[in-house]
This record gives structure tokens, sequence and C-alpha cells, in this order.
């Protein structure tokens, strides 16, 4: 199985702040990689697919870039509610797996 | 609005059973594939298991042979059907429709619901 490694696994940032979230692969998942956020008590929304595709609606302050092994997702400017457990997902290879999730938190 | 519902969770002991149910609305329910994840307490997100248009299922290793996927097209619904259950399978489980539309993302989740396994 393909193991996803995020880090850092804690961001702590100020709202307007940039954040920079990483995504490693054990093998190449090729650009077969999404990013989801969510919040406590809510189901998680789906922000990037196939690695730099924004899903519908989400704001363009929210970018992926990557392939192969080597993921990044990038919030220009942080707004309030932005801070949220960000996961990683690949699709490349059976079974369909999650990374460990990057908590960005208020500073 | 376009949404998924899950019920069903609940107690059980180990080596019980639960039925999780999830009702889609919204959208073309025929038309896509669906999933069960999981998410352990302090823990990510797991697949669990996917059924697709065709009726075509799929199970991670650890609950194959005890977890049972199936859908109701009828009814816009699937459902989970959850025996043997062991401590590990506690989670909160959330429903979700696979978007080929969206890469392949799961695009709309449900609220999830929590499951507890324990004597």
């Amino acid at each position: 199985e393909v193991v996803l490694t995020q880090s850092p696994a804690t961001l702590s940032l100020s709202p307007g702040e940039r954040a920079t979230l990483s995504c490693r692969a054990s093998q190449s998942v090729s650009s077969y990689l999404a990013w989801y956020q969510h919040k406590p008590g809510q189901a998680p929304r789906l922000l990037i697919y196939d690695a730099s595709n924004r899903a519908t609606g989400i704001p363009a302050r929210f970018s992926g870039s990557g392939s192969g092994t080597d993921f990044t997702l990038t919030i220009s400017s942080l707004e309030p509610e932005d801070f949220a457990v960000y996961y990683c997902q690949q699709r490349d290879n059976w079974p369909i797996t999650f990374g460990g999730g990057t908590n960005v938190e208020i500073k | 609005e376009v949404q998924l519902v899950e019920s069903g969770g609940g107690l059980a002991q180990p080596g019980g059973s639960l039925r999780l149910s999830c009702a889609a609305s919204g959208f073309t329910f025929t038309n896509y594939d669906m999933h069960w994840v999981r998410q352990a307490t302090g823990k990510g997100l797991e697949w669990v298991s996917a059924i697709g248009t065709a009726g075509d299922t799929d199970y991670l290793g650890s609950v194959k042979g005890r977890f049972t996927i199936s859908r109701e097209n009828a009814k816009n619904s699937f459902y989970l059907q959850m025996n043997s259950l062991r401590d590990g399978d506690t989670a909160v489980y959330y429903c979700a429709r696979r978007n080929w539309g969206s890469g392949g993302g799961f695009d709309i989740w449900g609220q999830g619901t929590m499951v507890t396994v324990s004597s």
C-alpha cells in the first residue's frame, strides 16, 4: 500500500500568512493526488484533485502542485475559516490511502 | 441540495453486527461509485469500501470477509453491513460520492455516524 506522509503535523500561523503543506508518497502516484479540508464535526471537503485542479467552488487562494512522490498544498493568505486539518489522498494504487493530516492552527 | 445522510451507527459488542445506511439526494445516484471512509478518534481518514455503478465491490483488506457493501438504487441508498466487529472498527464512518468529473475525488460526504465496538 502507498503510504502518504504529511508534514508538518501542525502548522501554527496567523490569518493573512501563507501556508505550505507537504505530502510525500512512498512510491509514485503520478498526479493522482487529492487534498481535503476537514473541520471538527463536519464532513471533509474536496479542495484539489489530480494534484493541481481546484474542485468546484474552491477559492483561488488554494493551490496544489507536484507529481510522482512530492506534492504541496499552498494557501496563499489564510482566512479565519481556513484553520482546519488537511489530508492528502492518492488513487493511483489500491487501496486508496490518505495521509495522516496537517493541522493548521491559529498562532 | 446535493447531500448524503448516514444512519445506523451505535454501540456493538466485539463480534457483533451493525448496518450503516447512506441516503443520497439531489443527484442521479445511479451514475456514481459510492464509498465508505472511516476515522478513528485522533487518527486520520481510512478508506473502507466501495461499490460501483454496476454493483462491483471493493474492500480494505482488514474488513474483507466481515463487511459487505450494497446499494439499492430504487431508494437512492447504499449500505455497509458490518459483522464480526472488532475494537479496531471503532470510528466515525462517512459515506462519500466519488466523482470522476473531479478526478475521482470524493466530492460529497455525509456528516458521519459513530460506531463504537466495546464490551
